[in-house]
């Protein structure tokens, strides 16, 4: 099995624009998992799924925040206007049961 | 709320020394503590896994322990190389949820 495989890995944009970053779990997982690290808040959970269907998403930080999950294979993170502040890496995890994997993440630089 | 801590948020030894991280939790509620690791620009690789039920688990040189009713885990590392110079967390999952909360890691240097 590949992993958890995010997408893109790294990205630039300009203060405003939207970004999309993509998550496909690992095949056969039934959990998913947004993640946000940074060095000021380190790793914080912004949403999960589970079996398709948004769980908690406490985490998420605002409205332009949004996430999807259309199906067991693929998962969305929206940021609609981005911000500075956005900037982070952005972890996608999946499990079955007990451990999560996570995927190798996306570098966000909002400019 | 579950607040989790990690001492020393950075550690820097020689080659072959035996070496403890600490992790403390505040709500002892929890299902399970793991211990992953990060390396720079990478995931996550998850180390050991301790059930709310077990006391310790062990993985090679790693051995991880769990006391719940104080609230505390400890990683130990034995004769530790340069290769495990890393960033290593602690998470715990709480009961009736899958939502894990991270510590914020202690960033550990072995020199070789």
């Amino acid at each position: 099995d590949a992993g958890v495989i995010q997408s893109p890995r790294h990205e630039v944009t300009e203060m405003g624009q939207e970004v999309t970053l993509r998550c496909k779990p690992i095949s056969g997982h039934n959990s998913l998992f947004w993640y946000r690290q940074t060095m000021m808040r380190g790793l914080e959970l912004l949403i999960y799924f589970n079996n398709n269907v948004p769980i908690d998403d406490s985490g998420m930080p605002e409205d332009r925040f949004s996430a999807k999950m259309p199906n067991a294979s693929f998962s969305t993170l929206k940021i609609q206007p981005s911000e500075p502040r956005d900037s982070a890496v952005y972890f996608c995890a999946s499990s079955l049961g007990d451990r999560a994997s996570f995927g190798q993440g996306t570098r966000l630089t909002v400019v | 709320k579950q607040e989790v801590t990690q001492i020393p948020a950075a550690l820097s030894v020689p080659e072959g020394e035996n070496l403890v991280l600490n992790c403390s939790f505040t709500d002892s509620a929890i299902y399970n503590l793991q211990w992953f690791r990060q390396d720079p620009g990478k995931g996550l690789t998850s180390l050991l896994l301790i059930q709310s039920s077990q006391r310790e688990q062990t993985s090679g040189r790693l051995n991880a322990s769990l006391d719940k009713s104080s609230g505390r885990s400890t990683l130990y590392i034995a004769a530790s190389q340069p290769g495990d110079s890393a960033t290593y967390l602690c998470a715990v999952r709480h009961k009736g949820g899958s939502r894990l909360t991270f510590g914020e890691g202690t960033q550990l240097t072995v020199n070789p």
